[in-house]
């Protein structure tokens, strides 16, 4: 069965440092990734996509993904956190028919 | 350009009453979809248009879920006799096309049902 899983619920990072949330995933053909960001009364906005070619992939905001097919991973990854960057963060993987089954989702909180 | 427009923001109901949430599409998006939000099951896939073909209603979670897409745009998602279960946001979105062609969904932000 498709599946994606986020095996950590709550990431407490302090300003500046940087931050890798994890995101595995189950599925029988090749995989096309997403990463999403919620903020709080805010709707989910897409950070980055993974369809084929290069495995590590940039998104909006700084942040960047690499999709490793051996340990059906796809983290996202920032090298500096902003305060402005605590939300819930989503991973999904789009099913054939274009449906996308998250995760349970990730909260960040930033430390000043 | 106008993004997913979702109405009411917020809808408070009693338990067996009925409740239609609408959604209004990206212009041009031939794909909608629509998603549940809830505490405790994170977020759900319920029903998928894409054109004129058949729905995917595969996630829709009882027969009291219902939901139609009139002339390819606005989508109703219809709800009978509620139960508190069905206290979530639903959230709709839509793309360019469907299927694996990989295209980016734009989410509307949402309603908020509360089934008292």
């Amino acid at each position: 069965a498709q599946s994606v899983t986020q095996p950590d619920i709550h990431i407490t990072v302090s300003e500046g440092a940087s931050l890798e949330l994890r995101c595995n995933y189950s599925y029988g053909a090749t995989p096309y990734l997403f990463w999403y960001v919620q903020s709080p009364g805010q709707g989910l906005q897409l950070l980055l996509k993974y369809f084929s070619g290069d495995t590590l992939v940039q998104g909006i905001k700084g942040f960047e993904a690499e999709f490793k097919r051996s340990q059906s991973s796809f983290n996202l990854r920032k090298p500096s956190v902003h305060w402005s960057d605590a939300a819930e963060y989503f991973c999904a993987v789009g099913a054939n028919t274009g449906k996308l089954i998250f995760g349970q989702g990730t909260t960040l909180q930033v430390k000043p | 350009g106008a993004g997913v427009s979702q109405s009411p923001s917020n809808k408070v109901t009693e338990k067996g009453k009925d409740v239609e949430l609408r959604c209004d599409p990206i212009s041009g998006h031939t794909a909608l979809y629509w998603y549940r939000q809830s505490l405790g099951q994170g977020l759900e896939f319920l029903i998928y248009f894409q054109g004129n073909s058949a729905p995917d209603k595969s996630g829709l979670p009882s027969d009291r879920f219902s939901a139609e897409r009139t002339g390819g745009s606005v989508s109703t998602l219809t709800i009978q006799r509620t139960q508190q279960e069905d206290s979530a946001v639903y959230l709709c979105a839509s793309s360019l096309g469907g299927g694996r062609g990989g295209y980016e969904q734009y989410f509307g932000p949402g309603t908020r049902l509360t089934v008292t």
